[in-house]
């Protein structure tokens, strides 16, 4: 079935390093792809997404690029800052069952000063 | 253009009592979905519902939840004698109807806390 494997956490970076965060997915057809992120106490926002293969979602700083060759759509960003600090799931619709996301376990990221 | 909202934010019930939650969809959005995030555990969905329907219920455990969505008014999550293992944070999503991407926007949560 239809499944997202997401790098598990917690990372912890200083302000100004990289960020990756790994995903890849098993689906049926070549679903839209989304990474959400949650910051404590509060519920999910979109962060990005991608509707087709080699398409690239960006926000904030954040990108992702939907690869069909290795079924990944990892999060990166170039310069982390204290705000980022959150836990990020990367999510897929399972389309034939009403459009009901399947997450990952999500990952923690904690920035450093 | 107002946000899906959720309310209560926090509740607390103590085991055998009965807990609603609700959940209004965002304006134009005829899709909502329930999903619950368990300590130490992912994000799962639960249920899937439209406008005085229910579509797709495979993630609701099959005794003491309930849902629905009626014709006017919120959303609502339903779970009969709570336990202490009901205690979770439960979020609502909507999305408008179906177009190409599938994208749900979230509220900010109901954290259910059973004592």
């Amino acid at each position: 079935g239809d499944s997202v494997t997401q790098m598990e956490g917690p990372v912890t970076l200083s302000e100004e390093a990289c960020l990756t965060i790994n995903c890849t997915y098993t689906a049926t057809g070549y679903p839209s792809l989304f990474w959400y992120v949650q910051y404590p106490g509060e519920g999910l926002q979109l962060l990005l997404k991608a509707t087709k293969a080699d398409d690239k979602g960006s926000n904030k700083g954040f990108e992702a690029t939907y690869r069909k060759e290795t079924t990944s759509f990892h999060l990166e960003k170039g310069s982390v800052q204290v705000s980022d600090s959150a836990v990020y799931f990367c999510a897929l619709p399972i389309y034939n069952q009403g459009g009901k996301l399947i997450f990952g376990q999500g990952t923690e990221l904690s920035v450093k000063p | 253009n107002a946000g899906v909202m959720q309310n209560p934010r926090h509740l607390v019930r103590r085991r055998g009592q009965e807990a609603r939650l609700r959940c209004s969809p965002m304006k134009g959005h005829s899709h909502v979905y329930w999903y619950r995030q368990l300590p130490e555990e992912g994000l799962k969905f639960m249920v899937y519902l439209q406008k005085e329907n229910i579509i797709d219920e495979s993630g609701m455990p099959k005794e003491r939840f309930s849902a629905e969505f009626p014709k006017e008014g919120p959303s609502i999550l339903r779970i009969q004698q709570v336990v202490r293992g009901d205690s979770a944070a439960y979020f609502c999503a909507s999305s408008p109807p179906k177009g190409a991407s599938y994208e749900q926007y979230f509220g900010p949560g109901t954290r259910l806390t059973v004592t």
